[in-house]
């Protein structure tokens, strides 16, 4: 976990308000995923971002939900209009370099949508 | 697409006893193998890895091994610990690096002193 940082590490939003969750990779680190755990799942893969670009957004839902990783900053996970289901941990991992295979992850957002 | 199968869903030891978790997968393509310990409240931390080339790995108390005709890894963690409590998942890949990992369903590990 060490270095991989992640704010807020609690998030209350009503239903149809905005939740940003960010994320800042480990240093020298610049590949992104987020994933999402529900209570007393796994790991579900949301997105996958270097620099700039989605690399694979296949588990990221379509509507409502986007992500981004400027140049500069952290990394953005964007839910407009959260519903009850919405609520989880989401947590950001990075990985150090072009065909790694190591993910480091951060203390996850717990995301409760009231 | 990757699918992880992972048992049991929880497991209970004593002090000093063995636990092992067990994990199935069923791309034969994968080539690496990570596990993560989580304690409550915390993020997904990496505890050991293999890669397809070895099928053996120790780190201290902690052996991953791995069959890849069978298409299935184990974790083992020896004399175990109260610390060592915890939900364990392991997780593979697809073929190549920067790959998005697809976990398992976790293991809860209790070990009672």
């Amino acid at each position: 976990n060490a270095g991989v940082m992640q704010n807020p590490r609690h998030l209350v939003r009503r239903r149809g308000q905005e939740a940003r969750l960010r994320c800042s990779p480990m240093k020298g680190h610049s590949h992104v995923y987020w994933y999402r755990q529900l209570p007393e799942e796994g790991l579900k893969f949301m997105v996958y971002l270097q620099k700039e670009n989605i690399i694979d957004e296949s588990g990221m839902p379509k509507e409502r939900f986007s992500a981004e990783f400027p140049k500069e900053g952290p990394s953005i996970l964007r839910i407009q209009q959260v519903v009850r289901g919405d609520s989880a941990a989401y947590f950001c991992a990075s990985s150090p370099s072009e065909g790694a295979y190591e993910q480091y992850f951060g203390p996850g957002t717990r995301l409760t949508v009231t | 697409g990757e699918n992880v199968e992972q048992h049991p869903s929880t497991l209970s030891v004593q002090e000093g006893d063995s636990a092992v978790i067990k994990c199935t997968y069923s791309d034969s393509a994968s080539n690496y193998f990570p596990w993560y310990k989580q304690e409550l409240g915390k993020g997904p931390q990496l505890i050991i890895d293999i890669r397809s080339n070895v099928g053996e790995k120790k780190d201290q108390r902690i052996a991953v091994t791995l069959n890849k005709t069978a298409k299935h890894f184990s974790l083992h963690i020896t004399e175990t610990q109260p610390e060592d409590s915890a939900v364990y998942f392991c997780a593979a890949p697809g073929i190549a690096g920067n790959t998005p990992l697809v976990f398992g369903k976790g293991t809860r590990l209790s070990v009672i002193a």
